[in-house]
């Protein structure tokens, strides 16, 4: 099984900080990757993707690829209360599913 | 715009007993999926349709059985539960192009099976 692992956390930061979530992937053939935010008892839903190395920046979140190194992170500028969620890093295999990590908790605190 | 809809939204079964869940989406998406998530195991998936009138099999198929009704409609059924399948499952759609178009989830259907 081709794995997408993240660090379970939960990860706590002070509202304002920047908050770095991190993922690594194991199938070198992975082009796609997403993040995912969830809110306990909410579906997840689509912060951002990104498929070519580099940064890529959306207001406050920037997801950043490393393919030589097969890992993937999102970034939070100025955290709020209202980030505090699971994120949930994802890869795209196959062409069409995705292999979800486990996700990581963030906890946002005032 | 409702996206994508799924039906029940919460189930109680008795062991043995059989249901399908229901899943539509009105996005016009070729690709549908079905997950499950359980605590501490994130989402893995169960069978996903890539275009209608195909179905795959995912991480976790054993016990299910999954039916792409027509292009807007994905059921999957639970022939005879299983307290091992108390779970929540999600159900997900995608259109097609380069691979890099994002899953839409529903919101999601809390099945519990005694």
């Amino acid at each position: 099984q081709k794995e997408v692992e993240q660090n379970s956390g939960p990860l706590s930061v002070p509202e304002g900080a920047i908050a770095s979530l991190n993922c690594t992937y194991s199938d070198r053939g992975s082009q796609s990757f997403f993040w995912y935010r969830q809110y306990s008892g909410k579906s997840p839903e689509l912060i951002m993707f990104i498929y070519s190395n580099g940064d890529k920046e959306d207001g406050r979140f920037t997801a950043q690829l490393n393919k030589a190194s097969q890992y993937v992170s999102l970034l939070i500028r100025d955290s709020q209360p209202s980030d505090s969620a699971t994120y949930l890093c994802a890869a795209l295999i196959s062409g069409y599913a995705l292999n979800f990590g486990k996700g990581t908790s963030l906890l946002v605190t005032p | 715009n409702a996206g994508v809809t799924q039906t029940p939204k919460f189930q109680v079964l008795k062991t043995g007993q059989s249901m399908t869940l229901q899943c539509a989406q009105d996005m016009n998406h070729n690709s549908m999926y079905w997950y499950r998530q359980d605590p501490g195991m994130g989402l893995r998936l169960i069978y996903y349709s890539a275009s209608e009138g195909t179905t795959d099999k995912g991480e976790v198929p054993n016990g299910y059985n999954v039916s792409r009704l027509n292009k807007r409609e994905f059921s999957l059924r639970l022939e005879s539960a299983a307290p091992s399948q108390t779970s929540v499952y999600f159900c997900a759609s995608t259109g097609t192009g380069t691979g890099h178009q994002p899953q839409h989830f529903g919101d999601g259907t809390r099945l519990s099976i005694l």
